[in-house]
């Protein structure tokens, strides 16, 4: 069973990078399947956040205008999240999960996920 | 972007009974090439992250029990708990995946009455 680690700082400052790891076990990250960070605001909903495949193809979603960077680092067999001009309202449980793909690239369901980080934006 | 309503916000169900929680995309995730709904649910319980139920609105992840079934097409979908047990307890997301952004409806959350 594919198990998943996020890692990061627990505050960060406003205007900062938030950057969050996610260390995959018992399955490689460039074998195939998509590699996805989902965010929880404290007591709401879930937002996908970006994927990228294992080919290193990228996906975003544009509600965060541009200041999201995914990456993978299949030397150790991870992937990472950059979140760029952080403001209050990006504090969440960043959740990273493994996400299903197409054939043809499609992205689907996510069958495995991290337990989460809280991240909170403040100075 | 795709909007998922979910109802009720929440719910109260006696243990042993039936437990139904629907969701609502504003546009169809039915896919006319294949006749597959591309619609997931997830159960989240307190503390932990949110767990695969059902995928393609109907075929239940391994491991889940047969309580637990999905339904529906189109717009509209069901999630079923048809016996509740006390280790239900926790917020269920719908998410389609057929539209981009991927979208979640807002949660339901099912306690014991």
């Amino acid at each position: 069973q594919v198990q998943l680690q996020e890692s990061g700082p627990g505050l960060v400052k406003p205007s900062e990078t938030l950057s969050l790891t996610c260390a995959v076990s018992d399955y490689s990250i460039s074998s195939d399947y998509s590699w996805a960070w989902i965010r929880q605001p404290p007591g709401k909903g879930l937002e996908w956040i970006a994927t990228i495949f294992h080919t290193g193809n990228t996906y975003y979603n544009s509600s965060l205008k541009n200041r999201v960077t995914i990456s993978l680092d299949t030397s150790k067999n991870q992937f990472s999240l950059n979140v760029n001009s952080v403001i209050a309202a990006d504090t969440a449980v960043y959740f990273c999960a493994r996400q299903v793909r197409g054939v043809t690239g499609s992205l689907f369901y996510f069958d495995n996920w991290g337990q989460g980080t809280l991240v909170t934006v403040s100075s | 972007d795709v909007v998922m309503t979910q109802s009720p916000d929440s719910l109260s169900v006696s243990l042993g009974e039936r437990a139904t929680i629907n969701c609502k995309s504003s546009q169809s995730v039915l896919y006319s090439g294949n006749n597959m709904n591309y619609l997931a649910w997830y159960q989240q319980k307190p503390g932990q992250s949110p767990k695969l139920l059902i995928y393609w609105a109907s075929t239940r992840e391994s491991g889940v029990p047969d309580r637990f079934s999905g339904s529906g097409s189109g717009t509209n979908f069901t999630l079923t708990i048809s016996t509740l047990q006390a280790e239900d307890v926790a917020v269920y997301y719908c998410q389609q995946y057929f539209h981009s952004p991927q979208t979640f409806g807002q949660g339901t959350k099912v306690e014991i009455k």
